[in-house]
């Protein structure tokens, strides 16, 4: 079992450019989660999907963000255009039955937006 | 009424002392109740959890103590150690729905 499998593991980009957050759950999990996490407010739940399917995205924070699971095994996250603000760690996790099941966290994406 | 508030923010213990950790919800429609550990560098990962019908459960020197009356929830680590120094996240969930979490607790288990 490799776990959740994210990339990049660090990616810096400049304000105004797209940048694209790639994650792999562990095969035969049905639920997806993408967090974002900060000192100042800690993990935040972004959006998560059951089924290939998205559930309830309210923790998205504007329409600059945007995330996509076309299949069981793949799922982005997408920002577009970043601004500093943005910058923080983003952390992919999957879970066999949502919430009641461990989540598995991925060792997360440090996004820098200068 | 969705949120999890978790205390003390930061938190120094000496090598074989007692951490302590409390966690407080309004939702009484919250029914799963997960501690997560996590390393830097790394993502969190599942320490213990318990559900409202108990009000401990021990697993090696981790408990959690459950109060529902009061809403709040604790986690206490004994005889703490420096390889515990980590953060940790308290946090609630409704059946199989979304996980929400505290804001965390950064650990030093003084050598």
């Amino acid at each position: 079992d490799a776990g959740v499998i994210q990339s990049p593991r660090h990616e810096v980009t400049e304000m105004g450019q797209e940048v694209t957050l790639r994650c792999k759950p562990i095969s035969g999990h049905n639920s997806l989660f993408w967090y974002r996490q900060t000192m100042m407010r800690g993990l935040e739940l972004l959006i998560y999907f059951n089924n290939n399917v998205p559930i309830d995205d309210s923790g998205m924070p504007e329409d600059r963000f945007s995330a996509k699971m076309p299949n069981a095994s793949f799922s982005t996250l997408k920002i577009q255009p970043s601004e500093p603000r943005d910058s923080a760690v983003y952390f992919c996790a999957s879970s066999r039955t949502g919430g009641r099941s461990p989540l598995h966290f991925g060792n997360g994406t440090r996004l820098t937006v200068t | 009424q969705q949120q999890v508030k978790q205390s003390p923010q930061s938190l120094i213990v000496q090598k074989g002392g007692i951490s302590i950790i409390n966690c407080a919800y309004e939702n009484t429609a919250f029914d799963y109740f997960p501690w997560y550990q996590q390393f830097p560098g790394k993502g969190p990962a599942l320490l213990i959890a318990i559900r409202p019908d108990v009000s401990e459960k021990k697993e090696g020197r981790f408990t959690i103590s459950f109060n529902k009356s009061a809403k709040q929830f604790s986690l206490h680590i004994m005889d703490s150690q420096p390889g515990d120094s980590a953060t940790y996240f308290c946090a609630a969930s409704i059946w199989d729905d979304k996980i929400i979490f505290g804001k965390g607790t950064r650990l030093h288990i003084l050598p």
